[in-house]
């Protein structure tokens, strides 16, 4: 069975520091994995999506990486500010299945 | 202005009674779903329905029901036969494509429900 973990559980970074969020999964055969961002009370906004054949996915200031083999995904923000405090899950479509299976969640705090 | 709405965004229940969460989506999406989510964990699969008039079991169904008369709406009961009802409840939706590269799913605001 499909499992997502996500390390850490929380973080806290001072304004404008870039920094990396991570995913693991289990089983290597995925159809895909996103990222998506939750805001305390709130449902969720998903920020990149990436194919199983892809390697990476850029939006902005985020970046996410894909590498199926080693069962590891990567969300870099670039620059990080308060306004991008919030929880971030990451979640995979396995080839198994037809739904997501989702992480636990980084909760990330960006300090003024 | 198309996307998903839940409601209502509280909901205080009692012990013993059913509850009945709505989710209506206008992006002619032919997949819904229910998940539930608990502090500090991620989301888990409650039901789901790739059409109307059928849907499937997740991987925490017992204790729910669900109904898909229409491809809008996909409202959940909450039974008194679930014994920790309190969580935050998120209704998605997605194209339902038979290809999963179409399948971003879309979130509603989420509904969180208390038993008294």
């Amino acid at each position: 069975k499909q499992e997502v973990t996500q390390i850490p559980a929380a973080l806290s970074v001072p304004e404008g520091e870039n920094l990396v969020l991570n995913c693991s999964f289990t089983d290597s055969a995925i159809y895909n994995l996103q990222w998506f961002r939750q805001d305390p009370g709130k449902g969720l906004t998903s920020l990149l999506l990436i194919q199983s054949s892809q390697r990476e996915q850029t939006s902005g200031r985020l970046n996410a990486s894909l590498d199926k083999s080693s069962g590891r995904s990567t969300l870099y923000i670039a620059a990080s500010q308060p306004g991008d405090s919030a929880t971030y899950l990451c979640a995979v479509r396995p080839r198994s299945a037809r739904q997501l299976t989702f992480g636990s969640g980084t909760q990330l705090t960006v300090l003024p | 202005d198309g996307g998903i709405t839940q409601s209502p965004k509280y909901l205080f229940r009692k012990e013993g009674q059913n509850v009945t969460l709505s989710c209506e989506q206008n992006l002619n999406h032919d997949a819904m779903y229910w998940y539930r989510q608990d502090p500090g964990q991620g989301l888990r699969l409650i039901y789901y329905s790739q059409i109307v008039n059928d849907f499937q079991k997740g991987d925490i169904a017992e204790g729910y029901s669900v109904s898909r008369e229409k491809k809008e709406s996909f409202p959940l009961t909450v039974t008194s036969a679930q014994k920790n009802p309190t969580a935050f409840y998120l209704c998605a939706s997605s194209i339902g494509s038979p290809s999963p590269v179409e399948n971003t799913q879309y979130f509603g605001p989420g509904t969180r429900l208390t038993v008294l």
